[in-house]
């Protein structure tokens, strides 16, 4: 069965520092891949997805995750993290090849709060 | 603004009040999906419509009650809850149900059941 693991349920940085969100999977074959963000009092926005080819994804707002299929790892990246980063950021797992949603498996969640 | 919309932002209700919620979406989109979202658990996905036909059902009790009239819309009746209940209810929309598209969320309507 799928799964997806985020280690991390709260990070903090200070505004202007590298952030690493961590994601490990679960699954079979080559899945697909996503990040959603969610800020206070909203639903998820979607920031990358993976399905194939290159392995590093960019995304919006700056993002980047890096797909690494030895580690069964999907983790997002972002060079210089802004206060309005501050979020709730899931990474999600779905079934490739003729999969639908409701395969889609979502982890529980990295918090992430921002320093001045 | 995500093009999908819920309604009520925000429900409180007794354990043998009946109540709706409503999702609308305006991207022209197929599918429609309710998810629940509690605190410390993953996000789980409760109904996926897709032109307007139910295509999962991921063994949700019997007191939530989806209706799809249209592509456009989508409800979740609601009736007799438990307080385990009380959680975020999001709706989303995608251009099919296929598992590599992109899910467009509403803001969700955030319920406590008393």
């Amino acid at each position: 069965a799928q799964s997806v693991t985020q280690p991390d349920i709260h990070i903090t940085v200070s505004e202007g520092a590298s952030l690493e969100l961590r994601c490990n999977y679960s699954y079979g074959a080559t899945p697909y891949l996503f990040w959603y963000v969610q800020s206070p009092g909203q639903g998820l926005q979607l920031l990358l997805k993976y399905f194939s080819g290159d392995t590093l994804v960019q995304g919006i707002k700056g993002f980047e995750a890096e797909f690494k299929r030895s580690q069964s790892s999907f983790n997002l990246r972002k060079p210089s993290v802004h206060w309005s980063d501050a979020a709730e950021y899931f990474c999600a797992v779905g079934a490739n090849y003729g999969g639908s949603q409701g395969n889609l498996i979502f982890g529980k969640g990295t918090k992430l709060s921002v320093k001045p | 603004e995500t093009g999908v919309t819920q309604t009520p932002r925000h429900l409180v209700m007794g354990m043998t009040n009946k109540k709706s919620l409503k999702c609308e979406q305006h991207l022209g989109h197929n599918a429609m999906y309710w998810y629940k979202q509690s605190a410390k658990k993953p996000l789980e996905l409760m109904f996926v419509y897709n032109f307007k036909e139910q295509t999962e059902n991921n063994s949700v009790p019997s007191r939530f009650s989806p209706e799809c009239p249209n592509s456009s819309h989508l409800f979740l009746h609601l009736h007799t809850l438990q307080p385990e209940d009380s959680a975020l209810y999001l709706c989303a929309s995608s251009r099919d149900d296929k598992g590599n598209e992109k899910l467009f969320f509403g803001s969700g309507t955030q319920l406590s059941v008393l």
